[in-house]
């Protein structure tokens, strides 16, 4: 079946650090590949996605490239923020007759300090 | 446009109940899905309803179920609640994908339900 693998946490870093939060998948077809956000006492966020191999995701000075020949999908982000502090899930989608079923990984919570 | 959803926000309940979540997608939305957090499992799939019909299903017992009313609205109830029953529940909403290989449902998630079991 699908899975995703990503990093245990909590990951803590000083304000201004470099961030990699690690994500692996095995899919049975070609999946999309999301990274999603939840900060405390909310829901998920579609932080960014990317559709096909080589393809790369970015959005608040997160990125994220689809390596289809590592099946990965590591998130970075140059210099974090106390307001990155949250949890983040990486996610797989396959598009095959549609339906909308995301396959997650365990989370990675990350905690940004002054 | 108003976002995702879902009442109530907390509920409290005790183990042989049953419950019932609502989730009201965004306008023009025609699929919700919903999906189980706990510390232990993570986030896992429930099931999909789009246009009323259930058109995908994560593994999980009979006593949970869920229905799509014409307005897209979505219910999802669980009978004779167990302690492991206790997690977040969260919908998400999306409209249908545009055309092409490269098309996707992004999907916009509410803000959960915390149902307690004691």
């Amino acid at each position: 079946g699908d899975s995703v693998t990503q990093m245990e946490g909590p990951v803590t870093l000083s304000e201004e650090a470099f961030l990699t939060i690690n994500c692996t998948y095995t899919a049975t077809g070609y999946p999309s590949l999301f990274w999603y956000v939840q900060y405390p006492g909310e829901g998920l966020q579609l932080l960014l996605k990317a559709t096909k191999a080589d393809d790369k995701g970015s959005n608040k000075g997160f990125e994220a490239t689809y390596r289809k020949e590592t099946t990965s999908f590591h998130l970075e982000k140059g210099s974090v923020q106390v307001s990155d502090s949250a949890v983040y899930f990486c996610a797989l989608q396959i598009l095959t007759g549609g339906g909308n079923k995301l396959t997650f990984g365990t989370g990675t919570q990350l905690k940004v300090e002054l | 446009k108003a976002g995702v959803t879902q009442t109530p926000r907390y509920l409290i309940k005790t183990r042989g109940q049953q419950v019932t979540l609502s989730c009201s997608p965004i306008s023009g939305h025609r699929s919700v899905s919903w999906y189980q957090q706990t510390p232990g499992q993570g986030l896992q799939f429930l099931f999909e309803y789009f246009s009323e019909t259930q058109r995908n299903k994560g593994n999980f017992p009979g006593r949970f179920s869920g229905r799509q009313f014409s307005n897209s609205r979505s219910e999802m109830n669980v009978s004779t609640l167990e302690l492991g029953d206790s997690a977040l529940y969260l919908c998400a909403s999306s409209s249908p994908p545009p055309q092409g290989p490269s098309s996707y449902n992004e999907q916009f998630f509410g803000p959960g339900t915390r149902l307690t079991v004691l």
